[in-house]
């Protein structure tokens, strides 16, 4: 059973603050990683893909991947209320996603 | 970017009862997929709908539950047959990036979702 752990939170942080999202998966074959944002009421959108070892950037985002810990992380740099949403971890290891269950973050003004 | 749609948005259905949900893509794609999203719960794969061959379904999920039709290229329904409160869910349908061309192959791109409230 491939399983993708996320802490459900809520996570709060101030605005301007550092949001961290983290996640841990299951199947060591895994291949490519992805953070998704949904949105009360919406649907997930992608935000961030990853597929090596190590940090990569994407404005405010950055997403850490540690294979060998079996470990992604999602940072949210200078945190805005418009970010608060659920973030969900998805891990591919066929051509499909295997989600999380979602972090939800509240940033506070 | 391309235009994924879903009808209907919302539906209250009694118990007994089938709903069949549309999604609509602006844009002739392989592979279409269905997906669950529980109250609380991660999205769950229902199934792979390829056009011309039959749908792949994930474990847990059967055909005579979830019958998928897929016509065309750009075309899927999903059927939820004698529901039941337990089938009360978001369901999304779901395209590749690459496949819309401009996304990587195995991201995925949803559409608005159906909300399904079954009494």
């Amino acid at each position: 059973q491939k399983e993708v752990e996320q802490n459900s939170g809520p996570l709060s942080v101030p605005e301007g603050a550092i949001a961290s999202l983290n996640c841990t998966y299951s199947d060591r074959g895994s291949q490519s990683f992805f953070w998704y944002r949904q949105y009360s009421g919406k649907s997930p959108e992608l935000i961030m893909s990853i597929y090596s070892n190590g940090d990569k950037e994407d404005g405010r985002f950055t997403a850490q991947l540690n294979k060998a810990s079996q470990y992604v992380s999602l940072l949210i740099r200078d945190s805005q209320p418009s970010d608060s949403a659920t973030y969900l971890c998805a891990v591919n290891t066929r051509y499909i996603p295997t989600f999380g269950r979602g972090t939800s973050l509240i940033v506070h003004p | 970017s391309a235009v994924i749609s879903q009808k209907p948005s919302r539906d209250i259905c009694q118990r007994g009862t089938s709903l069949t949900i549309q999604c609509q893509v602006d844009s002739q794609v392989t592979m279409m997929f269905w997906y669950r999203q529980q109250p609380g719960q991660s999205l769950t794969l229902i199934a792979t709908a390829n056009q011309g061959s039959e749908a792949t379904y994930e474990s847990g999920f059967v055909i005579d539950k979830f019958p998928i039709s897929r016509p065309n290229l750009t075309f899927s329904t999903l059927t939820v047959s004698n529901m039941s409160p337990e089938d009360s869910s978001i369901y999304l349908c779901s395209v590749e990036g690459g496949s819309l061309g401009y996304g990587a192959t195995d991201t995925q791109y949803f559409g608005p979702g159906t909300r399904l409230t079954v009494l």
